[in-house]
């Protein structure tokens, strides 16, 4: 069965800092995947999406994600985080049914 | 601003109320989707309308039900909910019909904050 693990529930960097967060998803198939971004009382927000193609994607926000298949994982990066980025971060995975299928999410707060 | 938007932002019922939530979007999409998200839980697909008809449901329970008269609105009714149900509902929508958006960009509300008491 399709599935999206975020292992870090909680992260926590000073601003200026880099940042990465993880993503593991399992999936027999080339996946469609996805990272979004929830601010506080507010929806979610597309970052950016990998289909095909080349593997390092650019999002929006200064955002970048690596696909990296021998390792199942789409880690999304930032190499300086500004104290508005703190919010929740959702990695996702569209499946063979359909579905998009989320991770757990996780939480960034950013430290002045 | 997404162009979804969604009323009320919080919601507070007893279980044995009925009450709606309601979603617009203004952006010409002809998919419109639930979703719940409850505390550190994944975000749950709940139902999908394509074209205004109905294409799935995610074995939701019944006291939830969904209603799109038209492709810019989608409505949840509420109604005999438990506490369990106390949760974050969001509307998307997206431009391509889909079973759930596998590779369709979507585009999402704000949420109703739901409280069952």
């Amino acid at each position: 069965a399709q599935s999206v693990t975020q292992p870090d529930i909680h992260i926590t960097v000073s601003e200026g800092a880099s940042l990465e967060l993880r993503c593991n998803y399992s999936y027999g198939a080339t996946p469609y995947l996805f990272w979004y971004v929830q601010s506080p009382g507010q929806g979610l927000q597309l970052l950016l999406k990998y289909f095909s193609g080349d593997t390092l994607v650019q999002g929006i926000k200064g955002f970048e994600a690596e696909f990296k298949r021998s390792q199942s994982s789409f880690n999304l990066r930032k190499p300086s985080v500004h104290w508005s980025d703190a919010a929740e971060y959702f990695c996702a995975v569209g499946s063979n049914t359909g579905k998009l299928i989320f991770g757990q999410g996780t939480t960034l707060q950013v430290k002045p | 601003e997404t162009g979804v938007t969604q009323t009320p932002r919080h919601l507070v019922m007893g279980m044995t109320n009925k009450k709606s939530l309601k979603c617009e979007q203004h952006l010409g999409h002809n998919a419109m989707y639930w979703y719940k998200q409850s505390a550190k839980k994944p975000l749950e697909l709940m139902f999908v309308y394509n074209f205004k008809e109905q294409t799935e449901n995610n074995s939701v329970p019944s006291r939830f039900s969904p209603e799109c008269p038209n492709s810019s609105h989608l409505f949840l009714h509420l109604h005999t909910l438990q506490p369990e149900d106390s949760a974050l509902y969001l509307c998307a929508s997206s431009q391509e019909p889909g079973t759930g958006a596998s590779n369709e960009k979507l585009f999402f509300g704000s949420g109703t904050q739901l409280s069952v008491l």
